[in-house]
């Protein structure tokens, strides 16, 4: 079955650091991608999303690219703010377009 | 526009019992799925309804099922409650007619089994 795997946590960076959370996932066909982000106590907000290989989504200075060749998504952003500390998920759907697979979460924490 | 809802927030149950968790889609939104999060993992893939059907199961047992109203809101039922089902239970809906298939979530039920 399909599966998504991310780098464990915690990632801990000093504000205005550079980030780069690693997303690889195994699907058949082509799903569409998704980091989803987690703040303390809320459920997931959709931070953004590629559907076609090298599309490249944004959001909020956040950035990632869906890399077809490495099977890849990457979540990058290149000055962490501390509001930023959260849980990062990254995810894919599946050909029907009617299941996420998630990976198991990257925790950053950004220290002023 | 109002995002999704569920209630309750918290719910705590002994094992053994039911529970029911209930989930209002976001306007517009025809499809809802269900993902459960244990403490420390990323959600899991419970079920999805569109137009009040079930549209694609994941691996639950059945004691885990639901429903979706007309007006597209519904309820996840789970019986003979274990101890491993201490979750948060996440609701999520689709607009209709986009391609990418994103979903939105809401802010989860937070169930204790003990």
């Amino acid at each position: 079955g399909d599966s998504v795997t991310q780098m464990e946590g915690p990632v801990t960076l000093s504000e205005e650091a550079c980030l780069t959370i690693n997303c690889t996932y195994t699907a058949t066909g082509y799903p569409s991608l998704f980091w989803y982000v987690q703040y303390p106590g809320e459920g997931l907000q959709l931070l953004l999303k590629a559907t076609k290989a090298d599309d490249k989504g944004s959001n909020k200075g956040f950035e990632a690219t869906y890399r077809k060749e490495t099977t890849s998504f990457h979540l990058e952003k290149g000055s962490v703010q501390v509001s930023d500390s959260a849980v990062y998920f990254c995810a894919a759907n599946n050909n029907a377009g009617n299941m996420l697979t998630f990976g198991g979460g990257t925790r950053l924490m950004v220290k002023p | 526009e109002t995002g999704v809802t569920q209630s309750p927030t918290h719910l705590i149950k002994t094992r053994g019992q039911q529970v029911t968790l209930r989930c209002s889609s976001q306007s517009g939104h025809n499809t809802v799925s269900w993902y459960q999060q244990a403490l420390g993992q990323g959600p899991q893939f419970i079920f999805q309804y569109y137009r009040e059907e079930e549209n694609g199961r994941g691996n639950f047992p059945p004691r885990f099922s639901g429903l979706q109203f007309p007006n597209y809101s519904s309820e996840l039922n789970v019986n003979a409650l274990e101890l491993d089902d201490s979750a948060l239970y996440l609701c999520a809906s689709s607009p209709t007619g986009t391609g990418s298939h994103e979903q939105y979530f809401g802010p989860g039920t937070r169930l204790t089994v003990t």
